[in-house]
């Protein structure tokens, strides 16, 4: 089944502890993102990937990291999560060419709670 | 650059019918349209390209007004299962590059 896959799909920390939310999809997909979602703001980017190796700032890039090492992962680092950064992320992926190459595939979501 | 959606929110009875618009202040590219139902993922509608062009998903179809920077999702004799948070997503022009904007979102629930 073509799916981007999340995990953790919960998580509560404290803060200044590193952690790692990874991201993977099976749709030879070349471009990723992540957006996270907060009440009344809709979905805002955080990091994006054009391809391998590619990677540039979104609308809220802010205490994230992000590496394309690989073409199906996209993993989130916070190096040191702060109580703002509780949120619902979404990892998305696009095939970015080609038929419905601007159609976005969203994973399940990663629920992270920063005491 | 992050479009504006109303109403915020909307409370129907099932089959009646329902307008969500998205505006923005930029020229637009192009409108795509997602539905998220609670406790999940965000899911692709469809999208909408310059020209004023209307599409349609099931009883759901949208329209896109270039020169009004504004495109409109028109949810007909509305279904239970319509329930959810709509999301439009604005795609600009930036420094050369096509970039996807979504806006706060709509949340809609169908009573029955």
């Amino acid at each position: 089944e073509a799916q981007v896959t999340q995990n953790p799909r919960y998580l509560i920390t404290v803060t200044g502890k590193k952690l790692t939310v990874t991201c993977s999809q099976n749709m030879n997909h070349e471009y990723m993102s992540w957006y996270r979602q907060d009440p009344g703001l809709g979905l805002r980017q955080i990091y994006y990937s054009m391809n391998v190796e590619v990677t540039d700032k979104g609308d809220v890039p802010e205490g994230y990291k992000v590496s394309r090492k690989e073409k199906r992962n996209f993993p989130l680092i916070l190096e040191s999560p702060s109580p703002n950064q509780t949120s619902l992320y979404f990892c998305a992926s696009r095939p970015g060419q080609g038929s419905g190459a601007n159609v976005l595939t969203f994973g399940a979501g990663s629920r992270l709670t920063v005491l | 650059q992050q479009p504006v959606q109303s109403p915020q929110a909307v409370i129907l009875r099932e089959g009646e019918d329902a307008v969500i618009n998205c505006s923005s202040s930029k020229a637009l590219y192009s409108v795509h349209w997602y539905r998220q139902k609670h406790g999940e993922a965000p899911v692709f509608l469809m999208i909408l390209l310059k020209g004023g062009e209307q599409k349609g998903h099931e009883k759901i179809s949208a329209s896109f007004n270039e020169k009004k920077q504004q495109s409109s999702l028109y949810l007909t004799a509305s279904q239970l299962s319509y329930s959810g948070t709509y999301f439009c997503g604005t795609v600009l022009l930036i420094q050369g590059a096509q970039k996807l904007v979504f806006g706060q979102g709509t949340r809609l629930t169908i009573n029955p």
